[in-house]
């Protein structure tokens, strides 16, 4: 079956970076897209970007231009999640959820979750 | 960015009634690429339907979705125990995947 394995918690300062893994398996992992979810403390979900992960491409929503990079190795079917000059507003559990084959299609399927607390 | 606004923010319901959870865009969707998602406290969400109508795999037929354009509708009849949760739509349309902000199912 599918499964996503994400890292565990972490605490960071404010203006550090952190890099979260999902390690996927239980599928090909090149033919599905894969997307970051973040979710603050009782807010709801926010989409963070996508990869691609057959050619590494990645699209990112406006409001982390620039501070986020997603990657993949495909040696080991997994992608990572880096956020850098984190705030105290990135606070949250981000998620990795598999898309589909084609772009247009919701998650099907989430890791658990990591819990990122920025504090000083 | 298409917008998406969910109402009631809270329902509180009994077992056995059933829940009627709105979600409306602030633009029309195209082709209905509208998803619904449960979530317990804890836990990832869960795919319920996408497409606006279609059930994800192992989904009870008590859970229907419907809509088109800029509103959609998660209709949960026979509530159980189980089906008390957040309930969050998203929409899949443009180059962007949005969320609402939930509606929250409560036991009465």
């Amino acid at each position: 079956q599918v499964q996503l394995v994400q890292s565990g918690s972490e605490v960071k300062k404010p203006g550090a970076s952190v890099k979260v893994s999902c390690k996927t398996s239980g599928y090909a992992f090149t033919s599905y897209f894969m997307h970051w979810v973040r979710q603050a403390p009782g807010q709801g979900p926010e989409w963070m970007g996508i990869l691609d992960p057959s050619g590494g491409s990645t699209d990112y929503a406006q409001k982390f231009l620039g501070r986020v990079t997603m990657t993949r190795d495909t040696s080991t079917s997994t992608v990572y999640m880096e956020l850098s000059s984190l705030r105290s507003e990135d606070t949250a559990v981000y998620y990795c959820a598999r898309g589909g084959q084609f772009r247009k299609r919701p998650f099907d399927d989430w890791g658990q979750g990591t819990l990122v607390t920025v504090s000083s | 960015e298409i917008v998406l606004t969910q109402s009631p923010g809270t329902l509180s319901l009994s077992p056995g009634e059933t829940a009627t959870l709105s979600c409306r865009a602030s633009q029309s969707i195209s082709s209905g690429y509208l998803a619904w998602y449960q979530q317990k406290p804890g836990q990832a969400p869960r795919l319920l339907i996408y497409g606006a109508s279609s059930r994800a795999t192992g989904i009870p037929d008590r859970f229907t979705g419907s809509g088109s354009g800029t509103d959609f509708t998660l209709t949960i009849s026979r509530l159980e125990p189980a089906d008390f949760a957040v309930f969050y739509c998203q929409q899949y349309g443009d180059s962007t995947w949005t969320f609402g902000q939930g509606t929250k199912v409560e036991i009465q």
